[in-house]
């Protein structure tokens, strides 16, 4: 059974450190997707990727967020520094672009708390 | 530009009762429209999705959700809840004949499925 796997599931860190979360997207499919969800904002797209070529990070902070797929089994969020306004929890999802994504599957999320 | 509109943020509902959680959507061609459910502590999972073809979707765990191109809305809907099916529901669109693969969700309905 095939699913989007994130690394770690949970994070606790001070306010300035470095955080990166991981994701592996499903064997096969080409486009992952960054959300974060907070209670305030719900589900917001922060970036995404088709064949690891970003194609749009316009919902993600540029100067202390990136994002990268180093190769396509590995996709990467990183925070630095972090706040405690980052605090959420962020979801990888991937799918397969073929005319367009049509389903995109979801990870289990990384809770992260900034202190 | 897309969006969607889940106006309920909870919806209560007795064991063996119908439950609708409904879902208006505004884009500006044709509409992808979809439907996630997240357990706690859990990453979003795809329940069904409407592309073209028959109105009334069906999906997993007994859901469907019908769409209703003139009233823009895709409510989801169940013949008989079950206490499992408590969780948060979330609704998406996307624009077909927009460029990217941009995913925009409602802010989630909390369904609870009483005894």
């Amino acid at each position: 059974d095939a699913r989007v796997t994130q690394t770690p599931r949970h994070k606790v860190t001070e306010m300035g450190q470095e955080v990166t979360m991981r994701c592996q997207p499903i064997l096969g499919h080409n486009t992952v997707f960054w959300y974060r969800q907070t209670m305030m904002q719900g589900l917001e797209l922060l970036a995404y990727f088709r064949n690891r070529a970003p194609l749009d990070d316009s919902g993600m902070p540029k100067d202390r967020f990136s994002a990268e797929m180093p190769d396509a089994t590995l996709a990467t969020l990183k925070i630095q520094p972090s706040e405690p306004r980052d605090s959420a929890v962020y979801f990888c999802a991937s799918g397969l672009s073929q005319a367009g994504v049509r389903t995109q599957y979801f990870g289990p999320g990384t809770r992260l708390l900034v202190l | 530009a897309q969006s969607v509109a889940q106006p309920e943020d909870q919806v209560n509902v007795a064991e063996g009762n119908p439950l609708t959680v409904k879902c208006t959507y505004s884009v500006s061609g044709n509409p992808y429209l979809f439907w996630y459910v997240q357990y706690p502590n859990r990453g979003l999972q795809f329940l069904l999705k409407y592309i073209t073809g028959d109105n009334l979707v069906k999906g997993s765990y007994g859901f469907e959700a019908e769409f209703n191109k003139s009233q823009t809305s895709f409510h989801l809907k169940k013949p008989s809840a079950l206490v499992s099916d408590s969780a948060l529901y979330f609704c998406a669109v996307r624009d077909l004949e927009a460029a990217g693969n941009k995913l925009t969700f409602g802010g989630g309905t909390r369904v609870l499925v009483k005894p």
